[in-house]
């Protein structure tokens, strides 16, 4: 198994709704990122899990919760977002031990829409 | 700190036609670089990379980039583009000081195939 996966594919949801994003990977990779990805721009980084403990947060708003329960699973709690949240998160994983240059494989993406 | 610049937002090229994507970085220590291909409504996907060794890096389907290090470029070169070609091209670079690191993207290039 050599994707990520990344459930549901479109989600809109109203800014008083709580909702998340699920991210998968069963290649044993030990690092695991959150992305925001706005039309026609380069991902933005948001969050950073290294062995399921959060090791970069990019003072993304508290309106975003990271969770990693295990080293396959990534969630992204979402809670009153605005309209400008809305865009295509994205989730990649790097093996993150014993090799240093990082290839990231990514998933396919969320698309949120807030309302 | 790292950064990188991709000159092209907006490269039209006729179908069979050769083509050149910009890319110049700036660091102050050695890198590993990346290009990574979006097509529509997807993830993004890692076309070639640079890590060591030999300056030029060729993918599967005929993509082709070269590493100068003295030009600090990593240009990416297809020497007669196919209609599917038609996506958002990432050049990307990070340091691999750690098995989490950041990884840089420039601002993209949009290579769109005309028949």
């Amino acid at each position: 198994d050599t994707e990520v996966t990344q459930t549901p594919k479109h989600l809109v949801m109203g800014m008083t709704n709580k909702k998340s994003l699920k991210c998968e990977q069963h290649m044993g990779h030990r690092a695991m990122y959150w992305y925001k990805q706005k039309a026609k721009k380069p991902p933005e980084l948001m969050f950073v899990y290294s062995y399921e403990k959060l090791s970069i947060n990019e003072s993304v708003p508290s309106r975003f919760s990271p969770e990693c329960p295990n080293s396959s699973l990534l969630n992204l709690h979402l809670h009153a977002l605005q309209p400008e949240d809305s865009a295509l998160y994205l989730c990649a994983s790097t093996r993150g031990e014993g090799v240093s240059y990082n290839e990231q494989f990514f998933g396919p993406g969320t698309r949120l829409t807030v309302l | 700190a790292q950064s990188v610049t991709q000159l092209d937002s907006q490269v039209p090229v006729f179908e069979e036609a050769p083509v050149e994507l910009r890319c110049n970085y700036s660091s102050s220590v050695s890198v590993y670089l990346f290009w990574y291909v979006q097509y529509p409504n997807q993830g993004l996907q890692l076309l070639l990379k640079y890590l060591s060794g030999s300056t030029l890096v060729e993918s599967i389907n005929g993509f082709e980039a070269e590493f100068n290090k003295s030009q600090t470029s990593f240009h990416l070169r297809k020497p007669s583009v196919h209609i599917s070609d038609t996506a958002e091209y990432f050049c990307a670079v990070t340091e691999g000081k750690t098995s989490y690191d950041k990884v840089i993207f420039g601002p993209g290039t949009s290579l769109s195939v005309i028949p």
